[in-house]
């Protein structure tokens, strides 16, 4: 069965230092990959997603940028945060055919001091 | 853009009892539409997946349905349970073979024993 790992969970980072979420998919190939942040009392807004290896789409322009190294490997990073950063970080993965409901991992709650 | 609401207020009902959510849209045109379930601090769980040509899609205790004309999808779950509580969560489909979400910002829904 397909299995998404996120981490860390938790995250407390100062302003101005660098950040890197990691996210993977096990079970399947060539995944649907997603970054999402949702913020207190909002829904959840799409940053990032990518369709294969090394092809990253930007959904906002912001502080924040994804790579794909590997097929099932998804990673946020951040030169330097902003206090606006803050928020919970999603990753999830879909089929890369067919409509299909998306995959969540269990989120990095982050908060940028 | 695409506008989805959600009503923002939460939903108190009894157990036992019919909850009925409601999802509306405006300037678009889905290919379908989902249904998630979020619990505080946890990643969206998946729930249903209904298609603009579908009226309506049930599972289990869950039914779906999608008005393409009224740009409305109403979320029914019959016979609820404390256990239903939760934050459920629509989203609207966008960007072809992407397979990219725009959700809304989720009805939080309080069953009483």
């Amino acid at each position: 069965s397909q299995t998404i790992h996120q981490w860390p969970a938790t995250l407390v980072q100062p302003v101005g230092s660098p950040l890197s979420l990691e996210c993977t998919v096990e079970g399947t190939s060539n995944p649907n990959l997603y970054w999402y942040r949702q913020a207190a009392g909002r829904g959840l807004q799409l940053l990032f997603y990518s369709v294969g290896i090394g092809q990253i789409s930007s959904e906002v322009p912001q502080n924040l940028s994804a790579s794909r190294p590997q097929d099932r490997q998804f990673i946020l990073s951040s030169k330097k945060l902003l206090l606006s950063d803050s928020g919970f970080y999603l990753c999830a993965w879909s089929r890369d055919t067919g409509n299909y409901g998306y995959t969540f991992g269990s989120g990095t709650r982050l908060t940028v001091v | 853009s695409q506008k989805i609401e959600q009503n923002s207020e939460a939903l108190n009902i009894q157990e036992g009892k019919t909850a009925t959510l409601t999802c509306n849209y405006t300037n678009y045109s889905p290919a379908y539409l989902q249904w998630y379930r979020q619990d505080p601090g946890r990643g969206p769980v998946f729930l249903l997946l209904i298609r603009e040509n579908e009226k309506e899609k049930r599972k289990e205790r869950l039914k779906v349905t999608f008005d393409t004309t009224l740009k409305q999808s109403l979320f029914h779950i019959t016979a609820s349970q404390p256990a239903d509580s939760a934050t459920y969560l629509c989203a609207l489909s966008y960007g072809g073979a992407t397979n990219k979400l725009i959700f809304g910002t989720g009805t939080l829904l309080a069953v009483q024993p």
